[in-house]
C-alpha cells in the first residue's frame, strides 16, 4: 500500500506570509496527488488535483508542486480565511485512495 | 447545482445496525464514481472506499474490508455505508465525495455535508 506523509504538522503563520507545506508517498505516484483544504466543522474542499492543476474557483495564492514521491502546496500570501488543516491524497493506485495526516495552518 | 446530500445525525447503541445515505444531484449519477470517507473526532481523514452507482462495482479499503457494506440504487441516484453491528469505535463524521476522473485527474471534487454517527451505551 502507498502511504503519505506531510511535514509539518502543524505550523503558525502570520497573515501575509508564504505557507508551504509537504506531502510525501511512499514510492512514485507520478502526478497523481491532490490537495484538499478542510475548516472547522466543514466538508473538505479540493484546492490542486493532479500535483498543480488548480480546482475552479480556488484563488490564484494556492500553488502545487511535485511529482513522483515529493510534492509542496504552496501559500503565497496567507489570509484569514486560508487557516485550515490540509491534506495530501494520492490517486495513483486504481481505486486506492490514501490521504496524508494532515497539516494545521493556524494564526501566530 | 451539483450535489451531495447526506441523511442526518444518527445515535445508536453497540450492535445495533445502521445505513445512511448520500443522493447525489445536478449530474448523471451513474457515471461517476462514490467515494466515502470516515473522520473520528479531532482525527484526520480516511479513505474506506468506492463504488460505480452505474454498474454497483465497489472497491474497499483494506482497512474498511469486511466491516462496512457500500452499495447503491441508481433509480433514486443515492449512495449508501452500512454497518451490521455498529461499535463504539464507529463514533464519526462520514463524508461520502463524488470522483472525477481525466488525464491525470483523479479527485474527489464534490462533498456530501457529512453524518455524525455516535455509537455509545
Amino acid at each position: 500500500d502507498i502511504q503519505m506523509t506531510q511535514s509539518p504538522s502543524s505550523l503558525s503563520a502570520s497573515v501575509g506570509d508564504r505557507v508551504t507545506i509537504t506531502c510525501r508517498a511512499s514510492q512514485s505516484i507520478s502526478s497523481y496527488l491532490n490537495w484538499y483544504q478542510q475548516k472547522p466543522g466543514k466538508a473538505p474542499k479540493l484546492l490542486i488535483y493532479a500535483a498543480s492543476s488548480l480546482q475552479s474557483g480556488v484563488p490564484s495564492r494556492f500553488s502545487g508542486s511535485g511529482s513522483g514521491t515529493d510534492f509542496t502546496l504552496t501559500i503565497s500570501s496567507l489570509q484569514p480565511e486560508d487557516f485550515a488543516t490540509y491534506y495530501c491524497q494520492q490517486s495513483y493506485s486504481t481505486r486506492i485512495f490514501t490521504f496524508g495526516p494532515g497539516t494545521k495552518v493556524d494564526i501566530k | 447545482e451539483v450535489q451531495l446530500v447526506q441523511s442526518g445525525a444518527e445515535v445508536k447503541k453497540p450492535g445495533e445496525s445502521l445505513k445512511i445515505s448520500c443522493k447525489g444531484s445536478g449530474y448523471s449519477f451513474t457515471s461517476y464514481w462514490i467515494g466515502w470517507v470516515r473522520q473520528m473526532p479531532g482525527k484526520g481523514l480516511e479513505w474506506m472506499g468506492i463504488i460505480y452507482p452505474g454498474d454497483s462495482d465497489t472497491r474497499y479499503s483494506p482497512s474498511f474490508q469486511g466491516q462496512v457494506t457500500i452499495s447503491a440504487d441508481k433509480s433514486i441516484s443515492t449512495a449508501y455505508l452500512q454497518w451490521s453491528s455498529l461499535k463504539a469505535s464507529d463514533t464519526a463524521m462520514y463524508y461520502c465525495a463524488r470522483h472525477r476522473r481525466g488525464e491525470l485527474l483523479s479527485a474527489f471534487d464534490i462533498w456530501g455535508q457529512g453524518t455524525m454517527v455516535t455509537v455509545s451505551s
